[in-house]
C-alpha cells in the first residue's frame, strides 16, 4: 500500500521553464517533509511544512500544504540544470519514526 | 549527509551469506532508523530506534535485526541474504523538536546474486 504517490514519476524539461510536482494521499498528515536526492547520496531535507494551507519559499521553489493536510505541492520557477535530482515527498502521521515516502519525481533540466 | 556515516558504500553478497551495515552519528542524536530504497517504491522504514538498547520495527523489518548498545551506532544485520535484499539502504538520524529532521547517510548498495 502506497500511503503518497508522487506527480510525475518523470519529468523533463528546458532550462528556465516552470514546473510543479504533486505529492497526494488520503491520509493525513501531522507534518509533510520534501528532500532533493542526487546519484550515489541520501536524501536532503528541503523543507518541511506543518500547517494546513502553509505555503513555503525557497528561493526558485515554492512549496504548498494543502489545506486538508493530505496533499501537497512543489512549484519550481525558473529551472536551472542545478535542479536535476529525485524529488521525494515524506508525511509524517504519528512521529518522525513513521515518516512515508513517497514514490519520486525524477527531475530533468536541460541546459 | 554531515553527521551520518554509513559503510560500506557497496556490496555484493551470495544469497545465504551474512553481512553487517554499519550506521554511525557524532551528533548525539537518540533516534535512528534503516531504511531501504527500491526503485518505484520510495524509502521503506526497516528498524528504528529511539535511544540505546531500544528497537523497533518498521514498514519491512523481516530478514533484518538491529541492536543499539551505544547512542552513535545502530549496524544492520542480515543473517541470510536473499536476493529481495538487493536494495540501497539508507540510515537516518531524525532531530529537532518534532523528530521532523532527517539526516540521511550517502547509503549502502547492495547486490545479493
Amino acid at each position: 500500500t502506497q500511503l503518497l504517490e508522487q506527480s510525475p514519476q518523470f519529468l523533463s524539461i528546458q532550462e528556465g521553464e516552470n514546473l510543479t510536482v504533486y505529492c497526494n494521499s488520503s491520509s493525513v498528515f501531522s507534518s509533510l517533509q520534501w528532500y532533493r536526492q542526487e546519484p550515489g547520496e541520501g536524501p536532503v531535507l528541503l523543507v518541511t511544512v506543518v500547517t494546513g494551507g502553509e505555503v513555503k519559499k525557497l528561493k526558485r521553489l515554492t512549496f504548498q500544504f494543502g489545506d486538508a493536510r493530505k496533499d501537497s505541492s512543489l512549484h519550481i520557477t525558473a529551472a536551472q540544470p542545478g535542479d536535476t535530482g529525485l524529488y521525494l515527498c515524506a508525511g509524517d502521521t504519528t512521529g518522525a519514526n513513521n515518516l512515508f515516502f513517497g514514490t519520486g519525481t525524477r527531475l530533468t533540466v536541460i541546459p | 549527509n554531515a553527521g551520518v556515516t554509513q559503510t560500506p558504500k557497496f556490496q555484493v553478497l551470495k544469497t545465504g551469506q551474512s553481512m553487517t551495515l554499519q550506521c554511525a552519528q557524532d551528533m548525539n542524536h537518540e533516534y535512528m532508523s534503516w531504511y531501504r530504497q527500491d526503485p518505484g517504491m520510495g524509502l521503506r522504514l526497516i528498524h528504528y530506534s529511539v535511544g540505546a538498547g531500544i528497537t523497533d520495527q518498521g514498514e519491512v523489518p523481516n530478514g533484518y535485526n538491529v541492536s543499539r548498545s551505544t547512542t552513535e551506532d545502530f549496524p544492520l544485520r542480515l543473517l541470510s541474504a536473499a536476493p529481495s535484499q538487493t536494495s540501497v539502504y539508507f540510515c537516518a538520524s531524525p532531530t529537532g523538536l518534532a523528530k521532523n529532521i532527517q539526516y540521511f547517510g550517502a547509503g549502502t548498495r547492495l547486490s545479493v546474486l
